[in-house]
C-alpha cells in the first residue's frame, strides 16, 4: 500500500496568513492526489484534484502543486470559513490511501 | 444535483453484522463506482473497497476482504456495504463516496457502534 504522510498535524494561523500543508507519497504516484476538506460533522469535500487543478465552484485561494511524491497545498489568505481538517489522497494504486489529516485552527 | 443519502446510525453487538445502505440520485447511477470508506475516532480516512454499479464488479482492501461485501440495486439506485464479525475497533462513521476520475464526491455518513 501507498503510505501517505501529511505534515503538520495541526497549525494555527492568522485570517489572512498564507497557510501550507505538505503530503509526502511513499513512491512516485505522478500527480494522481486529491485535497479535501472535512469541517467537523461533515462529509469531506474535494478541493483540489490531479494535485494542481480546482475543483468547480471552490475559492481561488485554494491551491495545488507537487508531482511524484512531494505535493503542497496552500491557502493564499487564511479565513474564518476554512476552519477544518484537510486531507490528501492518492489514486494512483488501489486501495486508495489517505493522509493523516492537518488540522487548521484560528490563532 | 448529486446526492448520496445514507442510512441512519447503527448500534451493533460484537459479533453481529451491519449493513448500511447509499441512496444515490441526480445522475446515471450505473455511470459511476461507489467507494466505501470510513473514519474511526482521531484515525484516519481508511477505504475499504468500492462497485461498478454498472456491471457490479467489486474490488476490497486487504483489511476487509474476509469480513466486507459490497453490493447494489440498479433499479432502486442503493449500494449497499456490508460488515460481518464486528468488534469494537469497527466503531466508525462510514461514508459511501461517488467516484469520478478517482475523485470521491460523499455521502453524509453513517455512525456505526459496536459495542455489548
Amino acid at each position: 500500500d501507498i503510505q501517505m504522510t501529511q505534515s503538520p498535524s495541526s497549525l494555527s494561523a492568522s485570517v489572512g496568513d498564507r497557510v501550507t500543508v505538505t503530503c509526502q507519497a511513499s513512491q512516485d504516484i505522478t500527480n494522481y492526489l486529491n485535497w479535501y476538506q472535512q469541517k467537523p460533522g461533515k462529509a469531506p469535500k474535494l478541493l483540489i484534484y490531479d494535485a494542481s487543478k480546482l475543483e468547480t465552484g471552490v475559492p481561488s485561494r485554494f491551491s495545488g502543486s507537487g508531482s511524484g511524491t512531494d505535493f503542497t497545498f496552500t491557502i493564499s489568505s487564511l479565513q474564518p470559513e476554512d476552519i477544518a481538517t484537510y486531507y490528501c489522497q492518492q489514486y494512483d494504486n488501489l486501495p486508495l490511501t489517505f493522509g493523516g489529516g492537518t488540522k487548521v485552527e484560528i490563532k | 444535483q448529486v446526492q448520496l443519502v445514507q442510512s441512519g446510525a447503527e448500534v451493533k453487538k460484537p459479533g453481529a453484522s451491519v449493513k448500511v445502505s447509499c441512496k444515490a440520485s441526480g445522475y446515471t447511477f450505473t455511470r459511476y463506482a461507489i467507494h466505501w470508506v470510513r473514519q474511526a475516532p482521531g484515525q484516519r480516512l481508511e477505504w475499504m473497497g468500492w462497485i461498478n454499479a454498472g456491471n457490479g464488479n467489486t474490488r476490497y482492501s486487504q483489511k476487509f476482504q474476509d469480513r466486507v461485501t459490497i453490493t447494489r440495486d440498479t433499479s432502486a439506485t442503493i449500494a449497499y456495504m456490508e460488515l460481518s464479525s464486528l468488534r469494537s475497533e469497527d466503531t466508525a462513521v462510514y461514508y459511501c463516496a461517488r467516484d469520478s476520475n478517482w475523485s470521491l464526491y460523499w455521502g453524509q455518513g453513517t455512525l456505526v457502534t459496536v459495542s455489548s
